[in-house]
């Protein structure tokens, strides 16, 4: 199975900060990397796919970069509403593993 | 507008049965793989299981394995995981979640509200 480590597990940032979030795939998952971000109570969305493709609807501040097995999450100028824990996801193949999550707080 | 509805959690003894349906509506539910993910309170996402299209092609964690069953009608735009030999750890929120049109490098593109389901005595 595939193992994903993301780092850190968790932050704490203040609004207009830059803040990168990295994940690690325990072998080379090429570019089939997902973010996804959740906040308290509610299902997650995606936000990117495909390592840096922005998923339809989602602010250009986030951005996606990598392939193999190191990636990056960068939120550009972290806004009120980006405070969530937010998670990568592998889907090379099953099991479609998740990393621990990242959670983001405010300072 | 795509919508995943999912019903059927609630309070399970250990070693019960229960089962989760989740109905679509908004897309053509014949052409995508679906997929169920779970969250174990204050823990993060851990999938749980794949279903092709036409449901020939099935996927589990390790963890289920021989206890879930995942599968789905096409007719009725429904998925559905049939748990049996509940356990503690299985207590989760179950969300479904509509995956792609192939098994490799789709995200998880729409969920559901999610269930919760609790196996305790």
């Amino acid at each position: 199975d595939i193992q994903m480590t993301q780092s850190p597990s968790s932050l704490s940032a203040s609004v207009g900060d830059r803040v990168t979030i990295t994940c690690r795939a325990s072998q080379s998952i090429s570019s089939y990397l997902n973010w996804y971000q959740q906040k308290p109570g509610k299902a997650p969305n995606v936000v990117i796919y495909a390592a840096s493709n922005l998923q339809s609807g989602v602010p250009s501040r986030f951005s996606g970069s990598g392939s193999g097995t190191d990636f990056t999450l960068t939120i550009s100028s972290l806004q009120p509403e980006d405070f969530a824990t937010y998670y990568c996801q592998q889907t090379y193949s099953t099991p479609r593993t998740f990393g621990q999550g990242t959670k983001v707080e405010i300072k | 507008e795509v919508q995943l509805v999912e019903s059927g959690g609630g309070l399970v003894q250990p070693g019960g049965s229960l089962r989760l349906s989740c109905a679509a509506s908004g897309f053509t539910f014949s052409g995508y793989w679906m997929s169920w993910v779970r969250q174990a309170p204050g823990k993060g996402l851990e999938w749980v299981a794949t279903i092709n299209q036409d449901g020939s092609g099935k996927y589990y964690v390790d963890s289920v394995k021989g206890r879930f069953t995942i599968s789905r009608d096409n007719a009725k735009n429904s998925l559905y995981l049939q748990m049996n030999s509940l356990r503690a750890e299985d207590t989760a929120v179950y969300y479904c979640a509509r995956d792609g049109r192939s098994l490799t490098g789709n995200p998880f593109d729409y969920w559901g509200q999610g269930t919760l389901v609790t196996v305790s005595s």
